[in-house]
């Protein structure tokens, strides 16, 4: 089936470095990929649409100078968060959409951050 | 804009019982319906999905859901659960026509299955 793998998949960073965060497609091509914010025990809030070869779509009161999107590749896309802090500790998960027709997204494992 | 509820933030069922969990849409067009499982600390899986046809719906694992219209309604079921079906539960809606493979979701039932 479709794999996603994401990198790493926790990671502590202090306040005021920017930590990376890899999303790939393992056997699949994808235009289309997600990022999603998860906080504990909450559900997962939209964060940005990734398109392959151009700029990311980012949701309504999410900073797109904060949050760096780059889909570079149809199996790959990264989201930069720039001068952590610790509110920005969460959970995030990505998804990659493999065929629009199938409506289907196929969801990484997550990536904890935890800015100390 | 469309909005999903899931009516119960925590089921607790005991194992070999009957469970329903419950959501409910808000959307003024027709919209894709889908219910995912979260176990702890991992990523999101497809239990199943409604883009058309047939109300009901089979999945993974067991589950089926019922589409309805007229109740703006997506409820899991599945006849007898076990320890392993222990997990979250979203609810989740897509607008294909206007906003593409977006997902918005439910704020998750926690499903906890004892002995």
């Amino acid at each position: 089936g479709a794999v996603v793998s994401q990198h790493p998949s926790w990671v502590i960073c202090k306040s005021g470095t920017s930590v990376k965060i890899e999303c790939r497609s393992l056997d699949f091509q994808a235009t289309t990929m997600f990022w999603y914010r998860q906080f504990p025990k909450q559900s997962l809030m939209l964060m940005a649409t990734s398109n392959e070869g151009s700029k990311a779509t980012y949701e309504q009161g999410v900073e797109k100078d904060k949050f760096l999107i780059n889909h570079a590749s149809l199996t790959l896309s990264t989201l930069t968060v720039t001068s952590a802090h610790p509110e920005d500790s969460s959970f995030y998960i990505c998804s990659a959409e493999p065929d629009r027709r199938s409506y289907e997204q196929y969801f990484g494992p997550g990536t904890r951050l935890t800015v100390t | 804009a469309q909005s999903v509820t899931q009516l119960d933030s925590q089921v607790p069922v005991f194992e070999e019982a009957p469970v329903e969990l419950r959501c409910n849409y808000s959307s003024s067009v027709s919209v894709y319906l889908f219910w995912y499982v979260q176990y702890p600390n991992q990523g999101l899986q497809l239990l199943l999905k409604y883009l058309s046809g047939s109300t009901l719906v089979k999945g993974i694992n067991g589950f089926e859901a019922e589409f309805n219209k007229s109740q703006t309604s997506f409820h899991l079921r599945k006849p007898s659960v076990h320890i392993s079906d222990t997990a979250e539960y979203f609810c989740a809606v897509s607008d294909p026509y206007n906003q593409g493979g977006k997902l918005i979701f439910g704020q998750g039932t926690e499903l906890s299955v004892k002995p």
